[in-house]
């Protein structure tokens, strides 16, 4: 079955970029789909952060966008997210998923465990 | 802008159904999917409705989604309640311009 798995630093100092790479396993990467980003703050809340298409084609949340780069690597089976400038309000848990719609529609239906990240100096 | 509101929490007791709402507002619940997804204490969250309605495989057909167009809202219900139903609950949506989710509901089964 489908599985995700996200890696990555779980301390990242204030003003510094965040990168969190997810694997999947159990499916292609290039045979469709969108795969994204979801992160979780300490309150609860959900926020979606944006996904990428296996071409490239990257939509992000426009309160985010100017701070997000993600990628697709297809040979690891694996895409990555990066964050600049990250502050304490992006303290959250990290999600990797696989978005069946893309296109800034999200409709998720996998799901990684999640990767905690503290932002602090 | 879309916003959807659940209730903070709900209860019942295990065998019975309950029936959580979301209710949507700066946009029309025809237009869009509504999507349901369940988080377990301490477990990242899982897929139970897309779509309005369609279940993955894996989900028993105890849950179960609809809309009413007469309120703006979706439903997420649950049949036959089980302790380990007892988890939050997030609706989800989007817009031309944002995806959103709702604020959860903690469901409590005793």
């Amino acid at each position: 079955q489908v599985q995700l798995q996200e890696s990555g630093p779980g301390l990242v100092k204030p003003s510094e970029t965040l990168s969190l790479t997810c694997t999947v396993s159990g499916f292609s990467i290039s045979n469709g789909f969108y795969w994204g980003w979801i992160r979780q703050f300490p309150g609860k809340g959900l926020e979606w952060i944006g996904s990428i298409f296996h071409g490239g084609t990257t939509y992000y949340d426009p309160s985010l966008q100017s701070r997000l780069s993600m990628s697709v690597d297809t040979s690891k089976n694996q895409f990555s997210l990066k964050v600049k400038s990250m502050t304490a309000a992006d303290t959250a848990v990290y999600y990797c998923v696989r978005d069946r719609q893309g296109g800034g529609v999200l409709i998720v239906d996998h799901w990684g465990q999640g990767t905690p990240v503290t932002v602090s100096s | 802008n879309l916003m959807l509101t659940q209730p903070h929490s709900v209860s019942e007791s295990p065998g019975k159904t309950i029936s959580i709402s979301c209710t949507v507002s700066g946009g029309n619940i025809v237009s869009n999917y509504v999507q349901w997804y369940q988080q377990r204490p301490g477990s990242a969250p899982t897929t139970l409705i897309y779509e309005y309605y369609q279940r993955p495989s894996g989900v028993p057909d105890r849950f179960s989604g609809s809309i009413d167009r007469s309120s703006n809202s979706a439903s997420l219900t649950i049949s036959g309640l089980k302790t380990e139903d007892e988890a939050d609950y997030y609706c989800q949506s989007y817009d031309s311009t944002k995806v959103v989710f709702g604020g959860g509901t903690k469901l409590t089964v005793l």
